[in-house]
């Protein structure tokens, strides 16, 4: 089983529309979760960091359920710029090692 | 806003030569690491460094990589003896205090194995 698994997509989304996809995680000690955003070729940027109680920023939220083992991003209002793939990131201890799912594309059309 | 600087941004090297792979992390950083992501698979963990020493490393990062801090600033990958299947895009990331903060990753290094 993976570490960490993700729909691949894509998610094609009408602008203005909201799509929420979810992460799964296999270590049940991990500790820090974290959804980052990759565009075509170009590096990974942290997007937002998912905290127990939930947490948004904007037109992004995330949740994350231990029980369940999986962390969500829902996007509202979709804008064109948030065609990307978004990569779920998993720590298991404070070292490093930030293990990242494969990416959920997502892909907004006009 | 501060940055991860990756140099170079493109190496083409032939089979069987060595490679190093230039960083610079942000100042105050103490975490470093580098990952790598070949053309249309994962991004995937290669070695964390801290304090001076590698804390983990995967088993990618196997006797033919080697990373180092030389001089305090500058952050390196070395590939003794590059293979076919070492072309990917490398990137260096920092974290202030762990990885439980994110990290920052730079733009990276495409390396082109030929």
């Amino acid at each position: 089983r993976k570490e960490v698994e993700q729909d691949p997509g894509p998610f094609n989304v009408p602008e203005g529309a909201t799509v929420a996809f979810n992460c799964t995680y296999s270590n049940s000690a991990s500790q820090s979760f974290f959804w980052y955003r990759q565009d075509c070729r170009k590096e990974p940027k942290l997007l937002m960091s998912v905290y127990s109680s939930g947490n948004e920023d904007g037109r992004f939220t995330a949740q994350l359920n231990r029980a369940s083992q999986y962390i969500s991003l829902l996007i509202r209002d979709s804008k064109l710029s948030d065609s990307a793939t978004y990569l779920c990131g998993v720590t298991t201890d404070s070292w490093g090692k930030l293990q990242f799912g494969a990416g959920t594309q997502v892909v907004v059309t006009p | 806003e501060p940055e991860v600087t990756q140099t170079p941004s493109h190496q083409v090297t032939q089979m069987g030569q060595e490679v190093i792979l230039r960083c610079v992390p942000i100042s105050n950083h103490l975490y470093f690491y580098w990952y790598r992501q070949i053309l249309g698979q994962k991004v995937e963990f290669l070695v964390s460094f801290y304090n001076n020493e590698i804390s983990e490393k995967s088993e990618i990062f196997d006797d033919q990589f080697s990373v180092e801090r030389p001089d305090g600033s500058n952050f390196t990958l070395k590939i003794r003896s590059t293979k076919l299947e070492d072309s990917a895009m490398y990137f260096c990331a920092s974290s202030p205090l762990s990885a439980n903060y994110g990290y920052t990753f730079g733009s990276g290094t495409r390396l082109t194995v030929v």
